[in-house]
């Protein structure tokens, strides 16, 4: 099974609102990913965590906030979002074996409206 | 900064083609090059991907070369069909970070 699975699939949200993204893989993957797409672009990587610790934060503005509660689970937390900030985010993981060639699987991802 | 190129952007072939799209790196450090396919409104799923030990690797329809002196590599759809239309997105990476090509939009036409 090489499911990552995300919720909600779709988020209207307004600039003063709070709201989280979340997202679970049941891999016994160690490294979890944030990524935000635009139409028509590839993915941007936002952040990593490796071994629920955070190791890469791709210069992400604060009103984006991760968390690993633990090694399945994988939540963003918005507030104070742009509309600039409407786009597909997807997660992915991958094992997380520090020699490299790390497969990444995707979710279907969230679809972020901002008013 | 672009650190994989790919062309062309879009890319239009008849049922039963072969649809080419292709890859340049400049980075040597890169050690692991995956191809993603992405319909509209899904994530993208890994469809096939080559270390740079190997120089071609063939799953079904699909065929990835890999030339590791010219820093390229290019993915190869056999019998395309149009359930193979979406986009396409090479890939590499060294560690955890994936450094995405922009992506070719491939429309197979019956």
């Amino acid at each position: 099974d090489t499911e990552v699975t995300q919720t909600p699939k779709h988020l209207v949200m307004g600039m003063t609102n709070k709201k989280s993204l979340k997202c679970e893989q049941h891999m016994g993957h160690r490294a979890m990913y944030w990524y935000k797409q635009k139409a028509k672009k590839p993915p941007e990587l936002m952040f990593v965590y490796s071994y629920e610790k955070l190791s890469i934060n791709e210069s992400v503005p604060s009103r984006f906030s991760p968390e690993c509660p633990n090694s399945s689970l994988l939540n963003l937390h918005l507030h104070a979002l742009q509309p600039e900030d409407s786009a597909l985010y997807l997660c992915a993981s991958s094992q997380g074996e520090a020699g490299g060639y790390e497969t990444q699987y995707f979710g279907p991802g969230t679809r972020l409206l901002v008013l | 900064q672009q650190q994989v190129k790919q062309s062309p952007q879009s890319l239009i072939v008849q049922k039963g083609g072969i649809s080419i799209i292709n890859c340049a790196y400049e980075n040597t450090a890169f050690d692991y090059f995956p191809w993603y396919q992405q319909f509209p409104g899904k994530g993208p799923a890994l469809l096939i991907a080559i270390r740079p030990d190997v120089s071609e690797k063939k799953e079904g329809r699909f065929t990835i070369s890999f030339n590791k002196s010219a820093k390229q590599f290019s993915l190869h759809i056999m019998d395309s069909q149009p359930g193979d239309s979406a986009t396409y997105f090479c890939a590499a990476s060294s560690g955890y970070a994936l450094n995405f090509g922009k992506g070719t939009s491939l429309l197979v036409t019956p």
